[in-house]
């Protein structure tokens, strides 16, 4: 069975302080995995994503992920936060063996506080 | 912009109306895809689409009728809605079924009254 966990439903980071936003996945194939955030009343935008290529990810934004196959992570980290990383981010896992599947996390708020 | 356009940005309708969204991308992607956004819930599938053909009928009510006449468009048919309908309707494309990832559109906001 497949399955995404966000473990935290809202992060509050001061701006100019690092953004650490978690995800834990389950999968019985080697997935894709990506991240991607959602803006009031916009759409999903990718920020990064992850193909069994390198496992540290640089992403749009100065956002980058690591994938850990070992601890079933793909936690989503930036060096400093700006206000205009406030938003919604979604942690998505996409595997097309045995079957095509895309899981969507529940989602992370993340407020930036001045 | 993302490449993927969607009409209306907004949209209120009664319970009665008959109405449809609309969403286009020049992409060149071949699969199109429906989800709903409702408040405190994870993005729901509705339908997939890969070449023209629906692969994915997410056990969704028959009140919601897709349609996608070619690769580049696909609609959402709408009617005898109910309140809890209400959502954010978001349409993504990707390069066929792949692991490459979705470009989503804006979204049409819908309320049912």
């Amino acid at each position: 069975a497949q399955s995404v966990t966000q473990l935290d439903s809202h992060v509050s980071v001061s701006e100019g302080t690092p953004v650490l936003l978690r995800c834990n996945y389950s999968s019985s194939y080697s997935p894709s995995l990506f991240w991607y955030v959602q803006h009031p009343n916009k759409g999903l935008q990718l920020l990064l994503k992850y193909t069994s290529a390198a496992t540290l990810v640089k992403g749009i934004n100065g956002f980058e992920a690591e994938f850990k196959k070992s601890e079933t992570s793909f936690h989503l980290t930036k060096p400093s936060a700006h206000m205009s990383d406030a938003a919604e981010y979604f942690c998505v896992v996409i595997r097309n063996t045995g079957g095509f599947k895309t899981i969507f996390g529940a989602g992370t708020r993340l407020f930036v506080k001045a | 912009e993302t490449g993927v356009t969607q009409t209306p940005r907004h949209l209120v309708m009664g319970m009665t109306n008959k109405k449809s969204l609309k969403c286009e991308q020049h992409l060149g992607h071949n699969a199109m895809y429906w989800y709903k956004q409702s408040a405190k819930k994870p993005l729901e599938l509705m339908f997939v689409y890969n070449f023209k053909e629906q692969t994915e009928n997410n056990s969704v009510p028959s009140r919601f009728s897709p349609e996608c006449p070619n690769s580049s468009h696909l609609f959402l048919h709408l009617h005898t809605l109910q309140p809890e309908d209400s959502a954010l309707y978001l349409c993504a494309s990707s390069q066929e079924l792949s692991r490459a990832g979705y470009t989503f559109g804006s979204g049409t906001r819908l309320t049912v009254v």
